[in-house]
């Protein structure tokens, strides 16, 4: 079993959805939750983080954890096609920090 | 604005070459890490690197080596090259920060084996 499990996607929304990604762990000593956002052909950038439980949101951007079910989420509202890229959500512990494969998202005008 | 950098977006190489991937940040971190990102696999560590001069093994370090001899530069070097190390490496740095969550990285360089 993979300490991160995110599925791969891809997934192609139209723009304006809400989009929802997903990820489950195994480890429950990681203490910061991560996604980050990885245009093609560049890499990964931090979007947004979340220490321990509860919800973060960052303009159309909210990150869930639910540290009792292992499992962390990130929904986008209103998509743009901007937005289109692969995100990879990542957590860490000290300075040990695990990454989701990443899922692609395409957001289409 | 923060950068790191990679020596090279592309290279090709043939089995058996030597080859050496650089790094240089230029925001004074402490860490350095090396990883490969393959297909539904994800980022997977290669070697990090706490301090100069310093190495830990991460994932999978087999086939592959680091030097560190300046505090903004990490190289990794694959002595070897064979084809199952064709893959997009990526270089990132942070802070010392005990509980960092904020990794920088490169744009990363894609290597072909051949």
């Amino acid at each position: 079993q993979k300490e991160v499990e995110q599925d791969p996607g891809p997934l192609s929304v139209p723009e304006g959805a809400i989009v929802s990604l997903n990820c489950t762990y195994s480890n429950s000593a990681f203490q910061y939750f991560m996604w980050y956002r990885q245009y093609s052909r560049k890499g990964p950038e931090l979007l947004m983080y979340t220490y321990s439980s509860g919800n973060k949101e960052d303009g159309r951007f909210t990150a869930q954890v639910d540290k009792s079910s292992k499992y962390i989420s990130l929904f986008i509202r209103d998509s743009q096609p901007s937005d289109s890229a692969t995100y990879l959500c990542a957590m860490s512990r000290r300075n040990d920090m695990r990454f989701g494969a990443g899922t692609r998202l395409t957001v289409k005008p | 604005d923060v950068k790191v950098t990679q020596s090279s977006r592309y290279l090709v190489k043939r089995t058996g070459e030597k080859v050496f991937l650089e790094c240089v940040q230029d925001m004074d971190h402490e860490n350095m890490f090396w990883y490969r990102q393959d297909p539904g696999l994800g980022l997977r560590l290669i070697y990090f690197s706490y301090d100069v001069k310093m190495k830990e093994k991460g994932d999978i370090p087999e086939g592959y080596s680091v030097s560190r001899e300046k505090k903004e530069r990490f190289s990794l070097i694959l002595e070897s090259a064979s084809t199952n190390q064709t893959s997009m490496y990526l270089c990132a740095s942070s802070s010392a920060f005990l509980y960092s969550y904020e990794q920088y990285f490169g744009p990363g360089t894609r290597l072909t084996v051949t």
